[in-house]
């Protein structure tokens, strides 16, 4: 089993969608959790972080982390067609190991 | 100048070419990293350096290698690669070499292609 799994899509949605991302991984040691953003031909950007368990939002995003599941989501409300890009989840343990990331999600968001 | 600035963006190379890539950033960070970047795979962590010292070399082949003269910069020696090698390379910084609980500032890349 992969430490990380993430579908890697597509995913198409019209605009003004709600979109859900998700991982889910299997070491139940990592306490810290990413969202970042990458932009076709361009390098990832942290879009969220969050500490352990429970929810964060920030404008139209929203992480969640239950670690319980050792599942994560990434929802966008109202998606943009500038929402288009893809999406990579990213974890690890702390000072026990390196940050570990998906494949990454391609998003699409249709005007 | 500001972030994290990588050239060349694009590099077309043969197996028995030697080349670099570099990078160079300018947010006053600590550590730098490189990442491979492959469709359809995760991004791959291959050498950390903070304060210009390697701090991690994730089995990466002895034809990368690495070279960090001082904390801004950062160069991906490349000699004899094989077409696998062909792939996105990602530079990245952050404030110190604790990337696992701290934010990474990635570069656009270099668009490696090895015939």
């Amino acid at each position: 089993q992969k430490e990380v799994e993430q579908d890697p899509g597509p995913l198409s949605v019209p605009e003004g969608a709600i979109v859900s991302l998700n991982c889910t991984y299997s070491n139940s040691a990592f306490q810290y959790f990413m969202w970042y953003r990458q932009y076709s031909r361009k390098g990832p950007e942290l879009l969220m972080y969050t500490y352990s368990s429970g929810n964060k939002e920030d404008g139209r995003f929203t992480a969640q982390v239950d670690k319980s599941s050792k599942y994560i989501s990434l929802f966008i409300r109202d998606s943009q067609p500038s929402d288009s890009a893809t999406y990579l989840c990213a974890m690890s343990a702390g000072s026990q190991g390196n940050l570990i990331f998906g494949k990454g999600t391609k998003l699409s968001v249709k005007p | 100048e500001t972030g994290v600035t990588q050239t060349p963006r694009h590099l077309v190379m043969g197996m028995t070419n030697k080349k670099s890539l570099k990078c160079e950033q300018h947010l006053g960070h600590n550590a730098m990293y490189w990442y491979k970047q492959s469709a359809k795979k995760p991004l791959e962590l291959m050498f950390v350096y903070n304060f210009k010292e390697q701090t991690e070399n994730n089995s990466v082949p002895s034809r990368f290698s690495p070279e960090c003269p001082n904390s801004s910069h950062l160069f991906l020696h490349l000699h004899t690669l094989q077409p696998e090698d062909s792939a996105l390379y990602l530079c990245a910084s952050s404030r110190d070499g604790t990337s696992n609980t701290g934010e990474l500032f990635f570069g656009e890349g270099s668009r490696l292609t090895v015939l």
